[in-house]
């Protein structure tokens, strides 16, 4: 059965400072999903990762996708408070079901 | 820029009680989903639908679960007789093909007293 581990859970970091979210899974798939979720709201995609090396940049966040370690990294630039939100890392199992992470609690201060 | 969306946005019911939970999903689209997200924790996959059946299903899913299309445009999620435990949001999605990608609903909080 596919497992998706994200670490760290929680994160309290700085504005300005820069700082990476880890998913790791447990078997082969196809493509890899970042979503953003606000507190009592539903889920933003972010980022579809579909290959081995891909490598997506929005703004101030970066992901990547390195398959043969069934890892991918969330990378935030320069933090700023907006970007405070649970991140979830997401693996699509067979053709139609997503596992999610259990989410990174991202706090970003002032 | 189309949407998935949900009604209602919270729904309150007695344990034991049936609940319809419904979504419209993008109209384009031809596979649809439910996950739900106990509060704090992460999204669970229910099910998955395409051509007016299950494709799949986890083992949350069970008989007090079903889903349906009833029209062209909805699709809903029938819980029985809700338990306690079956607290939780409840996101819908749809996608245009089997592996594209899911677009996400804005839940429906269910509370069960």
């Amino acid at each position: 059965e596919l497992k998706v581990e994200q670490n760290p859970l929680f994160l309290s970091m700085q504005e300005g400072k820069n700082y990476t979210i880890y998913c790791n899974y447990s078997t082969t798939s196809d493509r890899l999903y970042w979503y953003r979720q606000d507190p009592g709201k539903s889920l933003e995609s972010l980022f579809v990762l579909l290959s081995n090396g891909a490598v997506k940049q929005e703004g101030r966040l970066m992901a990547s996708l390195d398959t043969k370690a069934r890892l991918s990294t969330l990378h935030i630039t320069a933090a700023v408070h907006d970007l405070s939100a649970t991140y979830f890392c997401a693996v699509l199992q067979g053709a139609q079901k997503l596992v999610f992470g259990q989410g990174t609690r991202l706090t970003i201060n002032p | 820029e189309p949407e998935v969306t949900q009604t209602p946005s919270h729904q309150v019911t007695q344990m034991g009680q049936e609940v319809i939970l419904r979504c419209v999903p993008i109209s384009n689209h031809l596979y649809f989903y439910w996950y739900r997200q106990i509060l704090g924790q992460k999204v669970e996959f229910l099910v998955s639908f395409y051509n007016n059946e299950i494709s799949e299903k986890s083992e949350i899913f069970d008989d007090q679960f079903s889903v349906e299309r009833p029209d062209g445009s909805n699709f809903t999620l029938k819980i029985r007789s809700t338990k306690l435990e079956d607290s939780a949001m409840y996101f819908c999605a749809s996608s245009e093909g089997r592996l594209n990608e899911q677009f996400f609903g804005p839940g429906t909080r269910l509370t069960v007293l």
